[in-house]
């Protein structure tokens, strides 16, 4: 299986400063259409995951463009340019390149 | 609007069995595979289990193989997972989620969707 190892696990910030992520993978995950995917995911207290990013960098539906995600091969980074209220919650990447997919362990962020 | 809504957890004995069901809507179900995540109260997620389009395919994680079995029923929207000799580890919240269109090959759309998730308890 691919491990999905995240950093920091626990992430205090202010709000209104920026935020970052970083997710790395035991394998590359650029799959054979060229194409990598690599998700991330919100998890707010008491709600089920929503999924933010998919393919490294492209925002879903409603999600704030305060939210960016980057990267290639096996490393990448969730940032958010400026942190809000709503934004506390645990941050999961997820690897869709190679089956079965897997998480990274989450990362929580909290308001100091 | 694309919804998936589970149902079927409870508090059930050690060695038992019970039936989760993930009924969907507002997209065409057939066309894809299906998951079971789950999720140990304040922990990560863990996928569980697949299943394709057409029910044909299944796979599981290693913890739960031989004691779990993923099926659908595409006529009704509906996708089950029949636990058995249920142990104190499989305590989770368990998720549905919306799959890929082929299981097991990569997908933009993988896990774009999820269920609000449904509570089991293993306990004596």
């Amino acid at each position: 299986d691919v491990v999905m190892t995240q950093s920091p696990l626990s992430l205090p910030v202010t709000l209104g400063q920026p935020a970052s992520i970083s997710c790395r993978s035991s394998q590359s995950l650029v799959y054979s259409d060229g194409n990598t995917y690599l998700n991330w995911f919100q998890q707010r207290p008491g709600q089920s995951p929503r999924r933010l990013i998919y393919k490294v960098s492209n925002r879903d539906s409603g999600v704030p463009d305060r939210f960016s995600g980057s990267g290639s091969g096996t490393d990448f980074t969730l940032k958010i340019s400026r942190v809000e209220a709503e934004d506390v919650g645990v941050y999961y990447c997820m690897q869709g390149t190679h089956w079965h997919w897997t998480f990274g362990q989450g990362t929580k962020v909290e308001i100091k | 609007e694309v919804q998936l809504l589970e149902s079927g957890g409870d508090l059930v004995q050690p060695g038992g069995s019970l039936r989760l069901s993930c009924a969907a809507s507002g997209f065409t179900f057939s066309n894809y595979a299906m998951s079971w995540v789950r999720q140990v109260p304040g922990k990560g997620l863990e996928w569980v289990s697949a299943i394709s389009g057409r029910g044909g395919s299944t796979y599981y994680a290693d913890s739960v193989k031989g004691r779990f079995t993923i099926s659908r029923d595409n006529s009704k929207n509906t996708l089950y997972l029949q636990m058995n000799s249920l142990r104190a580890e499989d305590t989770a919240m368990y998720y549905c989620a919306k799959g890929e269109r082929y299981l097991t090959i990569a997908d933009p759309e993988v896990f774009d969707i999820w269920g609000q998730g449904t509570m089991v308890t293993v306990s004596s």
